[in-house]
């Protein structure tokens, strides 16, 4: 079993909606949780970290953590087609990173 | 410096050659990590370096992968006997050692495109 798995997608929404990524993660990873965004062709970049269970906001994301149900999910509001990338999510346990194969988001105009 | 700078940016090789690639972590950064990513897919571990203490190697594919940090500073993956399936780009990223609070991730660098031809 994988540390942390998403869904690959792509995953499709139309300018202005709600994009919503979800993560799940095992029980050998359970400490911090990070969310990346990567163009095609670039390096992955932090967008949002969450220790705690419940929601965390900055801007137009929101990250969800439910340590009891092993999951993690981000919100994009007011999804823009320049939010069109793959996102990927990694958890921290024990001075190590794991990530998630990550889920290709379309935001269409 | 500013940012995880790695090189070469690019890289071709023939197969059966050697090659080295150089990540120069964030100042400060004790941990440091190594990743692959082949094409369309997502970030594979490969080797992971904290401060002083032994490697985590458990990520390296096969013996002809090493990799070499010095301290707290720069470390070198080197791929022997390159081979087709090592084309990829390789990740390098540098953090500081999370204490559980949040806001700590890593920094990655901008890769190395490897091509093995």
């Amino acid at each position: 079993q994988k540390e942390v798995e998403q869904n690959s997608g792509p995953l499709s929404v139309p300018e202005g909606a709600i994009a919503s990524l979800n993560c799940t993660y095992s029980d050998r990873v359970s400490q911090s949780f990070f969310w990346y965004r990567q163009y095609s062709g670039k390096s992955p970049e932090l967008i949002m970290s969450i220790y705690s269970n419940g929601d965390k906001e900055d801007g137009r994301f929101t990250a969800q953590l439910n340590k009891a149900s092993q999951y993690v999910s981000l919100l994009i509001r007011d999804s823009q087609p320049s939010d069109s990338a793959t996102y990927l999510c990694a958890a921290y346990n024990f001075n190590k990173f794991y990530f998630g194969s990550g889920t290709k988001l379309n935001v269409k105009p | 410096g500013a940012g995880v700078s790695q090189s070469p940016s690019n890289k071709v090789t023939e197969k059966g050659k050697d090659v080295e690639l150089r990540c120069d972590p964030i100042s400060g950064h004790t941990a440091l990590y190594w990743y692959r990513q082949r094409l369309g897919q997502g970030l594979e571990f490969l080797i992971y370096f904290q401060g002083n203490s032994a490697p985590d190697k458990s990520g390296l594919p096969s013996d002809r992968f090493s990799a070499e940090r010095t301290g707290e500073s720069v470390s070198t993956l080197t791929i022997q006997r390159t081979q087709q399936e090592d084309s990829a780009v390789y990740l390098c990223a540098s953090s500081s050692t999370p204490s559980g609070t949040e806001g700590n991730g890593y920094t990655f660098g901008s890769g190395t495109r490897l091509t093995v031809v």
